[in-house]
Order: structure tokens, then sequence, then C-alpha cells
């Protein structure tokens, strides 16, 4: 069975501060996707990455970056510096095969103050 | 469009009602997929469309749920008898193929609520 686990349900953080968000996923299958979309409050899910299982190398856009190991089946979201405006909940997904549906974790909502 | 787009945003109905969900994807995307997301629930698949391959129902929760895709691109989503628990933010995702390295890329939503 596939499941995606995101264990922390809310994040409270100061601006400025780094923060991790965690991604456990669990699948049989060799070929799979990862995902990490964002909701922000006004409701629209934001993609923001993709990483297909044979990929392991990590990612970094602006102040974000992902760390992908399979050996520990995560994909965890780190955001660097953060700011008001990335307040949302976050999603991890996973997606088995070429076409497949996305399940999703349960969200992590983060609040960041100023 | 540029992007998904889906009507009515918000759409209040009786209980026992049939209502019906628009989804235009994104112009060119193959693949189209219905999601809903409810406060017990989380996000849950409901069904994908991919060209002309017979759909994937595996996640509509009754045989209330059907779907349809018209000339491979827009698509509607039928709720029969509408009962309280159907009541959620259905959205609509469309993608091409994931191994052109992009992702699903979802609508606004309809928010559906049965009195």
């Amino acid at each position: 069975a596939q499941k995606v686990t995101q264990a922390q349900t809310e994040i409270s953080v100061v601006e400025k501060e780094d923060v991790t968000l965690d991604c456990v996923y669990e699948t049989r299958d060799t070929t799979y996707y990862l995902f990490w979309y964002k909701q922000p409050p006004s409701g629209e899910l934001v993609f923001l990455i993709r990483r297909n299982s044979f990929d392991e190398q990590n990612e970094i856009s602006g102040r974000y970056s992902w760390n992908f190991q399979k050996s520990t089946s995560s994909f965890n979201f780190t955001i660097t510096a953060s700011q008001v405006v990335d307040s949302a909940v976050y999603f991890c997904a996973l997606s088995i095969g070429g076409y497949n549906k996305l399940i999703f974790g349960a969200g992590t909502r983060l609040a960041v103050h100023p | 469009g540029a992007g998904v787009s889906q009507s009515p945003s918000n759409k209040v109905t009786e209980k026992g009602k049939d209502v019906e969900l628009r989804c235009d994807p994104i112009s060119g995307h193959t693949a189209l997929y219905w999601y809903r997301q409810s406060l017990g629930q989380g996000l849950e698949f409901l069904i994908y469309f991919q060209g002309n391959s017979a759909p994937d129902k595996s996640g509509l929760p009754s045989d209330r749920f059907s779907a349809e895709r018209t000339g491979g691109s827009v698509s509607t989503l039928t709720i029969q008898r509408t009962q309280q628990e159907d009541s959620a933010v259905y959205l609509c995702a469309s993608s091409f193929a994931l191994w052109r390295g992009q992702g699903q890329f979802f609508g606004p939503g309809t928010r559906l609520t049965v009195l």
C-alpha cells in the first residue's frame, strides 16, 4: 500500500527562522514521484516541486530546498529565512507510475509570525 | 485560459438533489484529475482521465458519483442524490505526462454545501 505521512500538524515560527517540514512515504514500487504543494489561505493548491525516484539530488530554489533520501523514505522541505507570506498549509504527495493519482499527506500548517 | 478553471466556485444544494461540477483543464494537458478536500478526510483522489484510456474510477466513494470528459478536454463531475457528507471542496487538476517533469496543476475548486 502507498502512504504519505506528515507528522507535523502545525508549526509556528517567527519570521527569518529556518523551518523544515517532514514527509515520509511508503511504497513498494521502484518508480514513483514525490511532490510538494502549497495551499495558502486563498485555497488554491500551488505546485512547488516534483522529484522522481531515480533522482536523489537535492534541489534548491531560492529560499526553498528539498532533501530526498530513499534510505529513509523521506522527502523533507526546508524554508530558509521564512517570511509571513510562507504561511500556508503544505502538502507532500506521492504518485506511482506515469499518470497516476496523487496520494496526499495530511498536510502541515505553517504559521510565520512577524 | 492560462490555468485550470472550475465552475461554479460555490454551490449550495439541498439534500437529495443532483449537482454538476465543471472543469476546464489547461490546454494541451492530456491527463485530468478530480479530488475532494474535506475537513475529516483531507485530500482524496476521486477519478482520473488519461487520453482515450478508460478512466481510473477507483477513488469514487459511491455509485452516486460519476464523471465524464468530453473531447479530451472539459470534464463534468456529477453527484446524484447529494448527501450532507458530500459537502467538500472539489478540486480539478490537469497535467502532461509526468515524465515531462511537471506536476499536476490545480484549479481553484468548487465548494459544495449540501443542506
